[in-house]
């Protein structure tokens, strides 16, 4: 079955830092989502990309897909407070499957 | 617009007890899921149904039972509490198997 790994497992930043989440598959990547959950919440949608050299931005938050690489990389840009959280990447185990999920990055940041 | 409706939000169980975690959309989504989730390790599969009378198993279905008698409920049953199934449960529902809407989730002690 297909396994997700994201790195780091956690993040502390200072704000207006940018910072890097990765999310690596064991087998080839379908639809791949990220997720926000503040702590104590449910996931919040953030976005699915779905071809190799995808990128997708939403306000300062950027997603990349490299097929190859079997990885998909987050990005934010300038971080704010309102960032802090519980980053999750999922995957489709298949086109259109039911999605399976990373063990989740816990972002900090620091005023 | 309510859309996933988790209840309880908090629940304490006697080890060997029976209790069922409710679920209920109101987006007519066909696609219901059931997810755990334990500290660092992301959120596991439990159950998952494609529509009203049809159910299936997800990576981690021992210990719990569910029913999808209609579109709109999908209720997770634990006939024996055991610690082990001390986590926080998720449930979210999709219309095409891709973008799922998730609950706010139940947390769940076993004693």
């Amino acid at each position: 079955s297909q396994e997700l790994e994201q790195s780091p497992q956690s993040l502390i930043v200072q704000e207006g830092k940018n910072l890097t989440i990765n999310c690596t598959s064991s087998k080839t990547l379908y639809g791949l989502y990220w997720y926000k959950q503040k702590y104590g919440e449910g996931l919040i949608f953030l976005m699915m990309l779905q071809k190799g050299g995808e990128e997708k931005s939403h306000e300062k938050i950027t997603a990349k897909l490299d097929e190859k690489k079997q990885q998909s990389s987050l990005h934010i840009t300038a971080s704010q407070p309102s960032h802090a959280g519980i980053y999750l990447c999922g995957a489709e185990e298949t086109s259109y499957d039911k999605v399976i999920f990373g063990p989740g990055t816990s972002l900090s940041v620091i005023p | 617009n309510a859309g996933v409706t988790q209840t309880p939000k908090f629940r304490i169980l006697k080890i060997g007890q029976s209790m069922t975690l409710q679920c209920t959309q109101d987006m007519n989504h066909n696609y219901m899921y059931w997810y755990r989730q334990d500290p660092g390790m992301g959120l596991k599969l439990i159950y998952y149904s494609v529509g009203a009378g049809i159910t299936d198993k997800g990576e981690v279905p021992n210990g719990y039972n569910v029913s999808r008698s209609t579109t709109e409920d999908f209720p997770l049953r634990l006939e024996l509490a055991a610690p082990s199934q001390t986590s926080v449960y998720f449930c979210a529902s999709s219309r095409s198997q891709r973008g799922y809407t998730f609950g706010s989730g139940t947390r769940l002690t076993v004693v």
